[in-house]
């Protein structure tokens, strides 16, 4: 079974970039499509992007100018960075495996909570 | 962007009634649509895939249906463990995924 771990800072700070990575176990990082979700405190899901393991990614339009999603395959793992952060970007931030076909999100990280103040 | 209307935001319930919650696309999506349930503090969790085959593992009190833009999950009998909040979810031909606001079941 696929299992997933969030990691990351906790705090950013205002106009800076937020970086988390997913660090994957029980299966390699070249299988599956990669996502990240986020989910403001109190507020429903939002999906911000997913890798495919060719490395083509496809992003949230309403995000698209500010992350990026990467993978790195050495280490079983792969990143989300989004720039320019504001307080509305304060939020758990999950990743999660993703079937290709259907879109459907079956196994996720525990969530981590990243918030933006200065 | 395709939107997902969900309806009811939150509905109260008891153990043993049957409950339904909808979803409406804004556009045709096929059968591309996923039902998660979120419990408090937790990640979510996969129910429903293809709008109406069940996850591995998950009790057959769980059911989806729909096609083109209007889909239906309903559980058959409440259970104590079922009251949390949960989410449609649409995979559109662009490859993108957009949530549901959300339906909280509670008592």
């Amino acid at each position: 079974q696929v299992q997933l771990q969030e990691s990351g800072p906790g705090l950013v700070k205002p106009s800076e970039t937020l970086s988390l990575t997913c660090t994957v176990s029980g299966d390699s990082i070249n299988n599956y499509q990669w996502s990240w979700i986020r989910q403001p405190p109190g507020k429903g899901l939002q999906w911000i992007g997913y890798i495919y393991h060719s490395g083509s990614t496809n992003y949230n339009p309403s995000l698209k100018s500010r992350v990026t999603i990467s993978t790195d395959a050495s280490k079983n793992q792969f990143s989300l960075k989004l720039s320019s952060v504001t307080a509305a970007d304060t939020a758990v931030y999950y990743c999660a495996s993703s079937e290709i076909l259907t879109g459907a999100l079956d196994f996720w990280g525990q969530g981590t909570l990243v918030t933006v103040s200065s | 962007d395709i939107e997902m209307t969900q309806s009811p935001s939150s509905l109260s319930a008891s153990v043993g009634d049957r409950v339904t919650i909808t979803c409406q696309a804004s556009q045709d999506i096929n059968n591309f649509v996923n039902w998660y349930q979120q419990k408090s503090g937790k990640a979510p969790k996969l129910l429903i895939y293809d709008a109406s085959k069940l996850d591995s593992g998950v009790p057959s009190r769980f059911s989806g249906s729909g096609s083109g833009t209007d889909f239906t999950f309903t559980i058959s009998s409440l259970q104590p463990e079922d009251f949390a909040t949960y989410y449609c979810q649409q995979y559109d031909r662009h490859l993108a995924l957009t949530f549901g606001g959300g339906t909280k079941v509670d008592i």
